[in-house]
């Protein structure tokens, strides 16, 4: 059964830093791109970011250019996201999701929430 | 910026069929942007339903189908049943690995 479960989420004030993780079981990790997704409170969904699985390809979205980094450690199963300067529009349930075929995701985990408020 | 719009909300009958857009606001949405479709439910976490246009998960309920219509990526639910209500948002690839969702339609079974 795959399983994907995020954490490190909380509550940070602007500028500050939070390094999520989302912890893989039930597939073989390395053979997926995997995904951060995040959704603000009330609103819809917003894709945020990309790796392969090889980690050696990463991609993002404008809005998070240069202040998050995905990564992931395939000998731990495990996808980080760290994300610097964060601002009060970062605040959303975030999602780690397993890539499937090209362009989609098939699993979700439950999320993990971050809130950036001063 | 690129902005994918759905209807922000329909209502279908317990029965009934539904059939919710996708478009783009680069032109028609074809088989190269990968539509996918994906259901919410309120306090849950996305579910996938369709991928690459028309291919359905192994969870997929058969009544869920994909398409193209009109330029527009398509999810046509046939014989809606009241577990359908929920919002649906469809995620559009536009090279570069760029993904965009949609903003969503709440989907209504009244």
């Amino acid at each position: 059964e795959v399983q994907l479960v995020e954490s490190g989420g909380g509550v940070v004030q602007p500028g500050g830093s939070l390094r999520l993780s989302c912890a893989a079981s039930g597939f073989t990790f390395d053979d997926y791109a995997m995904h951060w997704v995040r959704q603000a409170p009330g609103k819809g969904l917003e894709w945020v970011s990309l790796i392969s699985g090889d980690g050696g390809s990463t991609y993002y979205a404008d809005s998070v250019k240069g202040r998050f980094t995905i990564s992931r450690d395939n000998s731990k199963n495990s996808l980080y996201l760290q994300m610097n300067s964060l601002r009060t529009e970062d605040t959303a349930l975030y999602y780690c999701a397993k890539g499937y075929s090209y362009g989609s995701f098939d699993y979700w985990g439950q999320g993990t929430l971050v809130t950036v408020s001063s | 910026q690129t902005v994918v719009t759905q209807e922000p909300s329909l209502t279908v009958s317990p029965g009934g069929t539904v059939t919710l857009t996708c478009a783009s606001s680069t032109g028609a949405v074809t088989s190269g942007y990968y539509p996918n479709w994906f259901q919410q439910k309120p306090g849950q976490a996305p579910r996938a339903l369709i991928y690459s246009t028309s291919n359905k998960h192994s969870w997929t309920p058969a009544r869920f189908s994909g398409s193209l219509l009109g330029g527009k990526a398509a999810l046509t639910l046939s014989g809606v049943q009241p577990e359908d209500e929920a919002e649906y948002y469809c995620l559009l690839y536009y090279g570069g690995a760029q993904l965009v969702f949609g903003g969503g339609t709440k989907l209504t079974v009244l």
